[in-house]
Order: C-alpha cells, then structure tokens, then sequence
C-alpha cells in the first residue's frame, strides 16, 4: 500500500494568515493526489483534485501543488470558517489510500 | 444535484454482520464507480472499495475476505456488507462517487453521502 504522511498533524494560525500543509507519498503517484476539507461531524469535501486542479465553485483562495511523492495544500487569507481537518488521498494505485490529516485551528 | 444517503442499522452485535445501503438519487448509477469509505471514531479515513455498476468491484485487502459491495442499478443503490464485525469496526461509514477527468486522466471523490454511524457493540 502507498503511505501517505502529512505535516503537520496540528496547525494554529490566525486569521489572514496563510498556511502550508505537505503530503509526502511513500512512492511516486504522478499527480493522482486530492486534497478534502472535512468539517466536525460532515463528510470530507473535495477541494483539489489532480495535485493542483481546484474543483469547481471552490474559493481560489485553496490552492495545490506537486507531483510524484511531494504535495503541498495552501490556504491563503485564512477565515474562521477554515477550521477543518485536511486530508491528502492517492488514486494512484489500489488500494486508495489517505493521510493521516492536518487539523487547522483558528 | 447529486445526493447520496446511507441507511441501515446503527447498532450491530459482534461477530455479526454490518450491512449498509446508499441510495442515489439526482444522477444514474451507470458509468460510475461507487466506494465505502470509513472513519473510526477520531481517526482517519480508510478506503473499503469500489463498485461499477456492471459489478465489477475491488476491496482493500486489510478486509477483502469480509467484505462485499453489490449494485442495484434499477433502484439506484449500492450496497455494502462487512462479516465478523468486531469493536475495530464501529465507525462512520461514508458512501461516495468517484468522478473521473478524463482529460487529466485523474480520480476523485466529488459526491459524498453524509456518513453513517455504526456501533459495534453487544
């Protein structure tokens, strides 16, 4: 199974800050990565898709970069409604896989 | 707008069998791939495993010899069964779409159902 491991696990910042969250992947997978945002008590969210294509309607303030083993997530001009719980997921190969999280404070 | 929701029961003995139902609706269940998705209690996500709906299906091999995921196409549903339940079990237990750019030649989870919460307790 492909290992993905995120840093941080935890992350304060404040508000109009901006913040970097990485993805490192145990073995190349292209660029087959999406980044969720996943809420208290609410299903994951799909935020980016293909490393670093935004989905649609999502704010630009989000944006995703990297390819083969290393991936960043960054959130721009952060607002209290960031708060959330990050995930990076590989659908490079079976079985699909997921990171451990980032959880964001506000 | 596509909508995915879970139903089944909440509450399962050990050694028992979970068994599951998402039922879409907004959009066909044809020419997609259909998943189970889980998140234990304050953990991560785990992928169980997908679902075309011509039946052909693929499962994380950490639960392969339990689990099984049907399709109903008439009424739009597909369908998850987990045998031999124990405690390590109870979880919420997602269905999603898996979304396909065909010009990027890239997968994703677009659609979520809003999660269901199985407890695996006697």
């Amino acid at each position: 199974d492909i290992q993905l491991t995120q840093s941080p696990s935890f992350l304060s910042a404040s508000v109009g800050d901006r913040v970097t969250i990485t993805c490192r992947a145990s073995q190349g997978i292209s660029s087959n990565l999406a980044w969720y945002q996943q809420k208290p008590g609410k299903a994951p969210k799909l935020l980016i898709y293909g490393a670093s294509t935004l989905r649609s309607a999502v704010p630009s303030k989000f944006s995703g970069s990297g390819s083969g083993e290393e991936f960043t997530l960054t959130i721009i001009s952060l607002q209290p409604e960031d708060l959330a719980t990050y995930y990076c997921q590989q659908l490079n190969s079976y079985p699909y896989t997921f990171g451990q999280g980032t959880r964001l404070e506000i | 707008q596509m909508q995915l929701q879970e139903s089944g029961p909440g509450l399962v003995k050990p050694s028992e069998t979970l068994s599951l139902t998402c039922t879409v609706s907004g959009g066909s269940i044809i020419g997609y791939y259909w998943s189970w998705i889980r998140q234990p209690p304050g953990k991560g996500l785990e992928w169980i495993g997908y679902m075309y709906h011509n039946g052909n299906t693929n499962y994380n091999p950490s639960l392969k010899s339990r689990v099984r995921i049907s399709v109903d196409s008439a009424k739009n549903q597909f369908s998850l069964i987990l045998s031999s339940v124990t405690a390590a079990d109870t979880a919420v237990y997602y269905c999603a779409r898996e979304g396909v750019d065909a010009v990027m030649e890239t997968n994703y989870y677009d659609y979520w159902g809003q999660g269901k919460v199985v407890t695996v307790s006697s």
